[in-house]
């Protein structure tokens, strides 16, 4: 069956400093990728998407990379600040098919 | 502009019974799609629709089923409820759907089956 796994349940890291997460995938053949961050209480919020086609996405202080052979997106935060600390999903997609979500990264960025 | 918007906010059902939640997307926007949000599960995809037909699905049973009106607005029943059915649901709302698109959430609907 379909697996997603993101680098580790939890990440802390000093202010400034660049927060790197993984998203890992099995039995998958996306056509695309999305990372979104959600907040407690709160539904996601779309930051990125990336085409398999695609090998680097970037969008202000964020990164996205995308390795199909690797089976693998990294998801970068620059700079990163207090307000960054959320919990980051990746989710993977093909058309007609199930959208997977992985579970999920909470990142404490630490002042 | 208005945001996603779901009614109800909270709901309370027991199980057995049968639950329409509602989901008004953005004006303009053509897709909607649901998911379920659990602790043990995390965010599963239930299905998504565009222009009324439905483009794609997740893997849950046929007790959950979905449509979209032609003014975009979307429903989603699940009948015959189970304990584990208990979950925040959220629809998300965008102009061309989920691969080409940014998806904007609603605050999700909060359902408890007793």
């Amino acid at each position: 069956s379909q697996k997603i796994e993101q680098n580790s349940e939890a990440l802390n890291i000093q202010e400034g400093k660049t927060a790197t997460l993984t998203c890992n995938y099995t039995n998958y053949s996306p056509a695309y990728l999305q990372w979104y961050r959600q907040d407690p209480g709160r539904g996601p919020v779309f930051l990125l998407l990336i085409r398999e086609n695609e090998k680097e996405k970037r969008k202000e202080r964020l990164k996205v990379t995308f390795d199909t052979t690797l089976k693998q997106s990294l998801f970068h935060i620059t700079a990163s600040q207090p307000a960054d600390s959320a919990t980051y999903l990746c989710a993977l997609g093909n058309y007609g098919q199930n959208f997977v979500f992985g579970p999920g990264t909470r990142l404490s960025v630490l002042p | 502009k208005a945001g996603v918007t779901q009614t109800p906010r909270y709901l309370i059902k027991t199980r057995g019974q049968q639950v329409t939640l509602s989901c008004s997307p953005i004006s303009g926007h053509r897709s909607v799609s649901w998911y379920q949000q659990t602790p043990g599960q995390g965010l599963q995809f239930l299905f998504e629709y565009f222009s009324e037909t439905q483009r794609n699905k997740g893997n849950f049973p046929g007790r959950f089923s979905g449509r979209q009106f032609s003014n975009s607005r979307s429903e989603m029943n699940v009948s015959t409820l189970e304990l584990g059915d208990s979950a925040l649901y959220l629809c998300a709302s965008s102009l061309g759907g989920l691969n080409t698109d940014t998806q904007y959430f609603g605050p999700g609907t909060r359902l408890t089956v007793l």
